[in-house]
Formats: structure tokens, sequence, C-alpha cells
């Protein structure tokens, strides 16, 4: 299996709201990373996870609260997010200083 | 600061032209540096790295130190190229994560 997988695809949630985005991979890679894409941008670092341990957060509001329960799967917690929060998700994953692989995103919107 | 440019937002050639698409960085030390690329409604995916030195879909970049440039070529542009491509180089130090372009959109035209 050479793929990140990431559920759900489409997310709608209100400002009230409590959700969670998955991402999942099978690659062995032992780091995991979280991305912010807005339509026509580069990707934003949010977070990195590297042998499970959180190494990089790139000073993302507390609303997103990451998850790395084990080496495959990362999980990132949505509460009380913004409209401004609506974007692409992306999720990668690779062995240490090498190229990174990405799954199809979860694209969010915020009521 | 590490800092990379793609100063071209947008790119249209016509079907079967030459295309290079600029990169330039500032970098102190061994930059390692990757272009990736994003067809419509699919992953982000790999396209180059620079030490592999391959040639993929007919792409190629050269890794030119003294002018610090990493431009993507190909001499026959086809429209299955159409798609945002981004460089970026990996950072230094112990966390490398990727320096993001913010990237140039080809157009390829039939």
């Amino acid at each position: 299996d050479t793929e990140v997988t990431q559920t759900p695809k489409h997310l709608v949630m209100g400002m009230t709201n409590k959700k969670s985005l998955k991402c999942e991979q099978h690659m062995g890679h032992r780091a995991m990373y979280w991305y912010k894409q807005k339509a026509k941008k580069p990707p934003e670092l949010m977070f990195v996870y590297s042998y499970e341990k959180l190494s990089i957060n790139e000073s993302v509001p507390s609303r997103f609260s990451p998850e790395c329960p084990n080496s495959s799967l990362l999980n990132l917690h949505l509460h009380a997010l913004q409209p401004e929060d609506s974007a692409l998700y992306l999720c990668a994953s690779s062995q240490p200083f090498q190229p990174q692989h990405f799954g199809d995103g979860t694209r969010l919107s915020i009521l | 600061a590490q800092r990379v440019t793609q100063p071209e937002k947008l790119l249209s050639v016509f079907k079967g032209a030459p295309v290079e698409l600029k990169c330039n960085y500032s970098y102190s030390g061994s930059p390692e540096l990757f272009w990736y690329v994003q067809y419509s409604r699919q992953r982000l995916q790999l396209l180059l790295r620079h030490i592999s030195r391959e040639s993929i879909k007919g792409f190629t970049a050269d890794l030119n130190k003294g002018e610090t440039s990493f431009h993507l070529k190909k001499p026959f542009a086809q429209e299955e190229d159409s798609a945002m491509y981004y460089c970026a180089p990996l950072g230094a130090g112990n966390n490398r994560k990727l320096i993001w372009g913010l990237g140039t959109s080809l157009a390829v035209n039939p």
C-alpha cells in the first residue's frame, strides 16, 4: 500500500461543532504531517509528528488539536472553528528527511 | 532566512512548445530541492528530486548552485502537463520542513 488515505473527503460543520479528520498510511513512514491549503496557494505546514511525537507546531490556534495514536494514524481534532478555517486539509507522510507522500485531503467548510 | 521564489504565477504555452518553470532559492549549506505537482482534482505529488537526476514525464531540473536556481524544463509540453507546480527546498537544521514556493500554474493550450 503506497497511499495516504484521508477521511472524510468533505466535511461541513458549524462553528460550535466538534469533529475529527483522520489520516492513515501503511508505508512504514515515521514522520506525518498536517497541512492547510487555500485555493491556488501552497500548503501551509501546521504540525509534524516524528516517531509519534509532536516535533513541530507552527503556532496553530488551539482549536486545532493533533493526535498520533500510533505510527500509522494521524488525527486532527477540530473545535469551535472559524469561517476562515475553511480550506483543504492535507495529510502527508515520509521517512525523516525524505520526500513526502500526500493524501487527497479533506475539504472543510465552516458555516 | 531560507527562501524560494517562483517568479511566474501563471505560464501559458502551446502544445509542443518548450517550457521552463523558474525556481530560485536562498539557502545556507547544501540544499535538497524538490518539484511537486498538483493536477486538477488530484493529490499533490512529487515530480522530481534533485539528487535523483531522473526525468519524470519528460521533465528535468538541474541544480545550479552558482545561480541558486532549480528550474524545471520540458522540451515539448503536452496538454496533460497543465497543473500547478511547486518548487520546495528542504529546510536546514533539525526540523527539516519543506519551504514552499508560491507555485506556478502551467496552462498548455492545444
